[in-house]
């Protein structure tokens, strides 16, 4: 089944503590991207990659980082968490290639994050 | 820079009446323009795209370069269209799906 997981879907840390939330997708896309969702400010994204070791800042990329070491891989790290990143996280993916694709982006289930 | 505008934060119908979801953007290139419906509990998936003209579920959408408006609309509400709506523009060769606020969609019995 063509589809994108997170890991983990909750999770409730402390100030400073860094951690990982992964991102896998099994439908060779090339394109990957992080997005945050908040109450009111609808979606924004973080970071995208459109390749392997290619990745750029989206709207909102301050105080994470992200790697794409493998196609079917793109984590988002946070280095020293702090509570105004508590929110909901999407990952999605897209084939890039080919107008008739509509570039739609399918998206993972979310993790919802709270940082104490 | 792009920007796309959702004025409605809540919009409430009965069931049976029609639906209009407002969308405006902002862009100086050729947009492409989507709609994603996020049901409760679950992902966001693609509902329909200007580039196909397509209905899906019984929801259109035409792209007004004239008005910068792509509102969705559904002349008969089902209660299962109870979602949250995200309008979104892409942009940067396709590599910039920027996202309205959102609209929730309750459709009353």
């Amino acid at each position: 089944e063509a589809q994108v997981t997170q890991n983990p879907r909750y999770l409730i840390t402390v100030t400073g503590k860094k951690l990982t939330v992964t991102c896998s997708q099994n439908m060779n896309h090339e394109y990957m991207s992080w997005y945050r969702q908040d109450p009111g400010l609808g979606l924004r994204q973080i970071y995208y990659s459109m390749n392997v070791e290619v990745t750029d800042k989206g709207d909102v990329p301050e105080g994470y980082k992200v790697s794409r070491k493998e196609k079917r891989n793109f984590p988002l790290i946070l280095e020293s968490p702090s509570p105004n990143q508590t929110s909901l996280y999407f990952c999605a993916s897209s084939s890039r290639f080919g107008r008739d694709s509509g570039y739609e982006q399918y998206f993972g289930p979310g993790t919802r994050l709270t940082v104490t | 820079a792009q920007r796309v505008t959702q004025p409605e934060k809540l919009l409430s119908v009965f069931k049976g009446a029609p639906v209009e979801l407002k969308c405006n953007y902002s862009y100086s290139g050729s947009p492409e323009l989507f709609w994603y419906v996020q049901y409760s509990r679950q992902r966001l998936q693609l509902l329909l795209r200007h580039i196909s003209r397509e209905s899906i579920k019984g929801f259109t959408a035409d792209l007004n370069k004239g008005e910068t408006s792509f509102h969705l609309k559904k002349p008969f509400a089902q209660e299962e269209d109870s979602a949250m709506y995200y309008c979104a523009l892409l942009t940067g060769g396709g590599n910039k799906l920027t996202f309205g606020t959102g609209t929730q969609l309750k459709v009353e019995l």
